[in-house]
């Protein structure tokens, strides 16, 4: 059964700091998605990675992925408060191609 | 505008009151999925539909039914809800299968069954 891992849970981090999201996955996947949601909204796309050594970059955003190690990244550099959201790292599913979501990162930037 | 409607978008309800949530997409795509969210569990897939006429359980089905009778349309239906089912509701569609390329979610229904 594929489980998603994400660390940490809770990051609360100031305006202008650099940090890394950590989305671990429990079985074989050959891609991943990455989505944000804001609170008390719907999921928006952010990245989708389809092989391994994908990287992906928008604005302060950068995502990359490792199947072997069945590892994906998301590094944020100068946090602004407008990254203020939770995102999740879904790997596709394989069995009937649906996404497995974990319990999210809740980000908080502060001034 | 390419989208994924919902209605309602709140619903209060009691238990046994049977309630459909509708879900509509203007993209001509394949496939549909519904969602559950709730705190601290991610989201988990109910049900979800490759095309007109074919559906398929996903993760947590109990309590639920779906119906696709044509391509823009994939409405949830509780026939007697119960407090269990007080969750976050999120339609989904995508041209391929969920796990292939992107998926667009809809807005979002907040059901709360007393």
């Amino acid at each position: 059964e594929l489980k998603v891992e994400q660390n940490p849970l809770f990051l609360s981090m100031q305006e202008g700091k650099n940090y890394t999201i950590y989305c671990n996955y429990s079985t074989t996947s050959d891609r991943l998605y990455w989505y944000r949601q804001d609170p008390g909204k719907s999921l928006e796309s952010l990245f989708v990675l389809l092989s391994n050594g994908a990287v992906k970059q928008e604005g302060r955003l950068m995502a990359s992925l490792d199947t072997k190690a069945r590892l994906s990244t998301l590094h944020i550099t100068a946090a602004v408060h407008d990254l203020s959201a939770t995102y999740f790292c879904p790997p596709y599913g394989g069995s009937q191609g649906n996404l497995i979501f974990g319990k999210g990162t809740k980000l908080s930037v502060k001034p | 505008e390419a989208q994924v409607t919902q209605n309602p978008r709140y619903l209060i309800t009691v238990t046994g009151k049977k309630l459909t949530v509708t879900c509509s997409q203007n993209m001509n795509h394949e496939y549909m999925s519904w969602y559950r969210q709730d705190p601290g569990l991610g989201l988990r897939q109910i049900y979800y539909s490759m095309n007109v006429e074919v559906t398929d359980k996903g993760d947590v089905p109990e309590g639920y039914k779906v119906s696709r009778k044509e391509k823009r349309n994939f409405p949830l239906i509780l026939e007697s809800p119960s407090p269990n089912q007080t969750s976050l509701y999120f339609c989904a569609s995508s041209l391929l299968p969920p796990g292939q390329n992107q998926q667009y979610f809809g807005p979002g229904t907040r059901l709360t069954v007393l």
